[in-house]
C-alpha cells in the first residue's frame, strides 16, 4: 500500500531556531499533501494544504510566515517551523492522498522547543 | 468542523467484538465514511471506508445504515493492540479535500 515517510520522528530544538520536517511519498506521487498538528489529548488539526509547484493554503489562524511549506516535487513536502517557541511544541503529522483515493499518514514528528 | 459525532470513550473485553458507533446525519451524497485509528504517538492508521454498502476487510467491518446517517465500525475480536483512538470521518470521494478529524472514540481493550 501507499507509504508516507516522515522524518525526523522526534526533535528537540532551542527557542528561536528553525526546524524542518520532511514527508516523502515512497511509492506514489502526491500532488497534494496535508499538514496537521496535534496537541496533547486533542485531535488532529489541519494546518495547511500543500500543492506541488504552488503556494500552500493555510487554515485560519496558522501563520504562513512561521510555518513554511515547500512542495517542490511530487514525492516531497517539507514543513519548516521558523523561530520556534515553546508553544510550537506539538506533534506534527503529514498526509497524502494516494492514487486509489485513500489517505495515508506519516508517522508524525514530536517537536519539543526548549 | 467535523461532521461526525462519536462517544468519547468505550471499553471492550479482549476477544470480544468492539462496536464503535458514529453519527453523520448531515452526510452528503458524494461523501464517503472513513475510519482511522491512532495509537499513542503515531500517525493515524487507515482501517476502512465505504459509501453506502457494508464493507469488510482484514481489520474490520463497516456497517452503514440505509439512510447513511450513521455507521458502526466492528472489530470482530478485539485485542490489547486495538487500544487506540478511533476516528470516523466523512469526506468527498474525489478531489483533494483534507480529512477533518473530530474528537474520536478512545477504545480501551481490557484483558
Amino acid at each position: 500500500g501507499a507509504v508516507v515517510s516522515q522524518h525526523p520522528s522526534r526533535v528537540i530544538c532551542k527557542s528561536g531556531t528553525s526546524v524542518k520536517i520532511e514527508c516523502r511519498s515512497l511509492d506514489f506521487q502526491a500532488t497534494t499533501m496535508f499538514w496537521y498538528r496535534q496537541f496533547p489529548k486533542q485531535s488532529l488539526m489541519l494546518m495547511a494544504t500543500s500543492n506541488e509547484g504552488s503556494k500552500a493554503t493555510y487554515e485560519q489562524g496558522v501563520e504562513k510566515d512561521k510555518f513554511l511549506i515547500n512542495h517542490a516535487s511530487l514525492t516531497l513536502s517539507t514543513l519548516t517551523v521558523t523561530s520556534a517557541h515553546p508553544e510550537d511544541s506539538s506533534f506534527y503529522i503529514c498526509s497524502a492522498r494516494g492514487e486509489g483515493g485513500g489517505y495515508t499518514f506519516g508517522s508524525g514528528t514530536r517537536l519539543t522547543v526548549v | 468542523d467535523a461532521k461526525t459525532t462519536q462517544p468519547p470513550s468505550m471499553d471492550c473485553a479482549e476477544g470480544r467484538a468492539a462496536n464503535l458507533p458514529c453519527n453523520h446525519s448531515t452526510i452528503s451524497g458524494n461523501e464517503y465514511v472513513y475510519w482511522y485509528r491512532q495509537i499513542h504517538s503515531q500517525g493515524p492508521q487507515y482501517i476502512i471506508h465505504g459509501l453506502k454498502n457494508n464493507e469488510t476487510n482484514e481489520m474490520a467491518s463497516l456497517i452503514i445504515t440505509e439512510d447513511r446517517k450513521s455507521s458502526t465500525l466492528i472489530l470482530p475480536h478485539a485485542t490489547l493492540r486495538d487500544t487506540a483512538v478511533y476516528y470516523c470521518i466523512v469526506s468527498p470521494a474525489g478531489g483533494n479535500t483534507p480529512l477533518v478529524f473530530g474528537k474520536g472514540t478512545r477504545l480501551s481493550v481490557i484483558a
